[in-house]
């Protein structure tokens, strides 16, 4: 089983709209969490951690559900330029990210 | 300030040749590691560094070393290349341990890439 999971989509929005994708992860000493976002091609780029009370930056807010092993990312009032990979990334320790395969959002004008 | 540097960008590579990808950093990182990514799967780690002369593996080392003789540079070296490391191949950098979810941490800095085929 891999460690971290994520639907690979893709999820095809207009803009505008809401869209929101989960990951789960397999191992329950996880200490920390991420949101990655990568572009095609280019190299990842760190999005936001993601904080056991949940956080928002901005229109993205990531929530974390211990209990059940997952994260997830909501993106409201989509734009194109949110069009992209985002990888969800879980580590137990300070060193080795576990990164997931990452799910495509495309946003349509 | 450049961030992180790979090189090459692309190479093509022979069955049983050796090579270096070479990644430096200007931004006095201590953390440093190497990931490869491959359709359809995450971003594996491969080796990294808490700083200048401290390596450990990651979770894919075989076939690779690495050194860390600067705070900079963090090479990788493909010691007898093989097909099944045909793959992308990125280096990142981090002020703090990279999996501490601090408040206003930037996480990783990742280079560009080197885009590798072994024929």
């Amino acid at each position: 089983r891999k460690e971290v999971e994520q639907d690979p989509g893709p999820f095809n929005v207009p803009e505008g709209a809401t869209v929101a994708f989960n990951c789960t992860y397999s191992n329950s000493a996880s200490q920390s969490f991420f949101w990655y976002r990568q572009d095609c091609r280019k190299e990842p780029k760190l999005l936001m951690s993601v904080y056991s009370s949940g956080n928002e930056d901005g229109r993205f807010t990531a929530q974390l559900n211990r209990a059940s092993q997952y994260i997830s990312l909501l993106i409201r009032d989509s734009k194109l330029s949110d069009s992209a990979t985002y990888l969800c990334v879980v580590t137990a320790n300070d060193y080795k990210l576990s990164f997931g395969a990452g799910t495509t959002v495309t946003v349509r004008a | 300030n450049a961030g992180v540097t790979q090189t090459p960008k692309f190479q093509v590579l022979k069955t049983g040749q050796s090579m270096t990808l070479q990644c430096a950093q200007d931004m006095n990182h201590e953390y440093m590691s190497w990931y490869r990514q491959d359709p359809g799967m995450g971003l594996r780690l491969i080796h990294y560094s808490v700083g200048a002369g401290i390596t450990d593996q990651g979770e894919v080392p075989n076939g690779y070393n690495v050194s860390r003789s600067t705070t900079e540079d963090f090479p990788l070296r493909l010691l007898s290349a093989a097909p099944s490391q045909t793959s992308v191949y990125f280096c990142a950098s981090s002020s703090f341990p990279p999996g501490q979810g601090r408040t206003g941490s930037y996480g990783y800095t990742f280079g560009s890439g080197t885009r590798l085929t072994v024929v």
